[in-house]
């Protein structure tokens, strides 16, 4: 089974509809972090949790938030969907201990039309 | 503000061939730099990580250095294989707050 799981993997919406993707972890990570990535560009940050009760904003956070339900879970809501916000969603894991390697989520991908 | 730069943005060599794959930085307080293995339709696969005090890693086939005080990290790929065929990508850890800053990444085809 894989260690860090996403669901849905797809997902087709409409413009202002409320959507929440979800992201599982199995190694016992303490850091989650969820990412947008758009053709042609780098992963930008949208938000982190070094722990349950610590949730930062990252990069590009506006028109997002996040709830970290336990160690395992953190799951993203876009509480009113619009179509610039059509991209692939990963979720990634880190120990905070040793060399804050980064574990990645196979990928959602959002499509708002 | 750290800037992640890769080139070139895509790449095709035949089968066999060694190849090398750029990364470079403008900020060098960084943590540590990771390469990424991104293949269609599916996540991202960890290839290796460099701490900020070491010079390469290598695993296999692969062999990533890194140059903190001139911002370049390079990945040598060794007798290319067309399951090679994937986007790379790299990203830094900064020292001040841990978060991963991106490339855009470089597509790779190595051709049978």
């Amino acid at each position: 089974d894989a260690d860090v799981t996403q669901t849905p993997r797809n997902r087709i919406t409409k413009t202002g509809k409320r959507i929440m993707l979800e992201c599982s972890q199995t190694k016992g990570h303490d850091r989650m972090y969820w990412y947008r990535q758009d053709p042609g560009l780098g992963l930008r940050l949208i938000y982190y949790s070094f722990d349950v009760k610590d949730i930062n904003k990252g990069e590009i956070s506006d028109g997002y938030s996040v709830s970290r339900q336990a160690q395992a879970k953190f799951s993203l809501s876009l509480e009113s969907a619009i179509p610039n916000q059509t991209a692939l969603y990963f979720c990634a894991t880190s120990d905070f201990l040793g060399d804050n390697e980064q574990f990645f989520g196979p990928g959602t991908r959002l499509t708002v039309l | 503000k750290q800037e992640v730069t890769q080139i070139p943005a895509a790449l095709s060599v035949p089968e066999g061939e060694n190849l090398v794959l750029n990364c470079s930085f403008t900020d060098s307080a960084i943590y540590n730099l990771q390469w990424f293995r991104q293949d269609p339709g599916k996540g991202l696969t960890s290839l290796l990580l460099i701490q900020s005090s070491q010079r390469e890693q290598t695993s296999g086939r692969l062999n990533a250095s890194l140059d903190k005080s001139s911002g370049r990290s390079t990945l040598y790929i060794a007798a290319s294989q067309p399951g090679d065929s994937a986007t790379y990508l790299c990203a830094v850890i900064m020292d001040s707050n841990y978060q991963l800053i991106w490339g855009a990444g470089t597509k790779l085809i190595i051709k049978p």
